[in-house]
């Protein structure tokens, strides 16, 4: 069965460090691109981090310089570390799986990016 | 970075049809994608690319984009269709890379 399972969340005091763990079944992490998105309570949305197959790692501004995202190929697992965690990093965290669609409009060729493969999440609470 | 905006909430009445809107700079380079979410659940992808369903989602979801502004619409909208409905790109601005979501439409099938 193709899927990802989320592990790591807990409760952490500010200023300390968490890492998240993301175990992939039915499908290679190195090959895809696959990123954390996480979800405040009651709030939207947040894509968190990047990694593409090539090994390049991406951050939103939020995280940049705190977080760092990894894989491990031998596990087949997606890492994400946490350091100096603050209140505002409270939230559910997805990993998923990305895809790209392409198509031509108008002779110009547009991207459509996606994320087709998601977890269940795993819990950060940051607080004292 | 670039923003996705998007309606916060929208009502639509059994079998009707609805659309949501999303709108931002980066759509008019890169395609939305679309995702659904219950309560307690994890997002579901809906509509990606130019107009594509994943496996096993209804055929009353399509999309369209024109512009800055992507669209999903529900056509014939069901009451297991009451969720929220996020939007999401590549983020097109500067030297940034990285993907941007919509604010979320809460969706209310009346």
């Amino acid at each position: 069965e193709v899927q990802l399972v989320e592990s790591g969340g807990g409760l952490i005091q500010p200023g300390g460090s968490l890492r998240l763990s993301c175990a992939a079944s039915g499908f290679t992490v190195s090959s895809n691109y696959m990123s954390w998105v996480r979800q405040a309570p009651g709030k939207g949305l947040e894509w968190v981090s990047v990694i593409y197959s090539g090994g390049s790692t991406y951050y939103a501004d939020s995280v940049k310089g705190r977080f760092t995202i990894s894989r491990d190929n031998s596990k087949n697992t997606l890492y994400l570390q946490m350091n100096s965690l603050r209140a505002e990093d409270t939230a559910v965290y997805y990993c998923a799986r990305e895809g790209i669609a392409v198509a031509v409009e108008q002779k110009v060729m547009m991207e459509g990016w996606y994320f087709d493969l998601w977890g269940r999440g795993t819990l950060v609470t940051v607080s004292s | 970075s670039s923003e996705l905006t998007q309606d916060p909430a929208v009502s639509v009445a059994l079998g009707q049809t609805v659309r949501i809107t999303c709108q931002g700079d980066s759509l008019r380079s890169y395609y939305a994608s679309w995702y659904q979410q219950k309560p307690g659940q994890a997002p579901v992808l809906v509509i990606y690319g130019k107009n594509n369903r994943p496996s096993g989602i209804p055929d009353r979801f399509s999309g369209s984009s024109s512009g800055n502004t992507a669209s999903l619409t529900i056509t014939g909208a069901q009451a297991e269709d009451e969720a929220d409905y996020y939007c999401n790109s590549r983020d097109s601005s500067g030297n940034h890379l990285g993907w941007v979501f919509g604010g979320g439409t809460k969706l209310t099938v009346l």
